[in-house]
């Protein structure tokens, strides 16, 4: 029974294009995350919801777009995709805001662009 | 704002021995320090968390100690198996946000 689930786990596509990764969490969590590992192995916070309402943005671009539908749900929608995108994109869940309880990650989603 | 370094970088070992894998941070106001273990093409699995308060905490053969002031960490895993092969992550949590380390690779030798 996986606690965080993402999709899709690869995703190749062009510059210029438009995707989204979805991410959903059984774990009954408040607060979801979005973290941008890039090719140095740094894992970076992106964004950070808890119950719907957005908490964290970490100066990302304003192509990228997180969608909160509900708690446990947050999908990241990315225009005009760019090479330097290219990295694996992690969803995770804690318990509640402020990074105090444990947070539980996904499998991760690679993010290719051509 | 808070930055983590991970010595070493990559560490290879033969079966049995103990490791001893390093973390430091800048900034010592945090609320907790997590240790997270990466497998190749997969996610993060929490193995250990230290709350600010506390000076150690241990899982198996896991053991983490917490010098807050002094900004470190240090994560033991003891009688080390080829199973524990994979990338160690050491994350500090303040201002309501997860700073990560780049990790240490861990090979252990059969």
């Amino acid at each position: 029974d996986t606690a965080v689930s993402q999709t899709p786990k690869y995703l190749v596509t062009q510059m210029g294009n438009d995707k989204s990764i979805k991410c959903e969490q059984n774990l009954g969590h408040d607060t979801m995350y979005w973290y941008k590992q890039d090719s140095k192995k740094f894992l970076k916070i992106m964004f950070s919801y808890n119950n719907k309402e957005l908490i964290i943005n970490e100066t990302v671009p304003n192509r990228f777009s997180p969608k909160s539908p509900d708690k446990a749900h947050l999908n990241l929608h990315i225009n005009s995709l760019e090479l330097g995108d290219s990295a694996v994109y992690f969803c995770a869940s804690s318990q509640d805001i402020g990074a105090i309880a444990p947070q539980h990650f996904g499998d991760g989603t690679r993010l290719s662009i051509l | 704002k808070q930055e983590v370094t991970q010595i070493p970088a990559a560490l290879s070992v033969p079966e049995g021995e103990n490791l001893v894998l390093n973390c430091s941070f800048t900034d010592s106001a945090i609320y907790n320090l997590q240790w997270f273990r990466q497998d190749p093409g997969k996610g993060l699995t929490s193995l250990l968390l230290i709350q600010s308060s506390q000076r150690e905490q241990t899982s198996g053969r896991l053991n983490a100690s917490l010098d807050k002031s002094s900004g470190r960490s240090t994560l033991y895993i003891a009688a080390s198996q080829p199973g524990d092969s994979a990338t160690y992550l050491c994350a500090v949590s303040n201002d309501y946000k997860l700073s990560f380390g780049a990790g240490t690779t861990v090979t252990v030798r059969a």
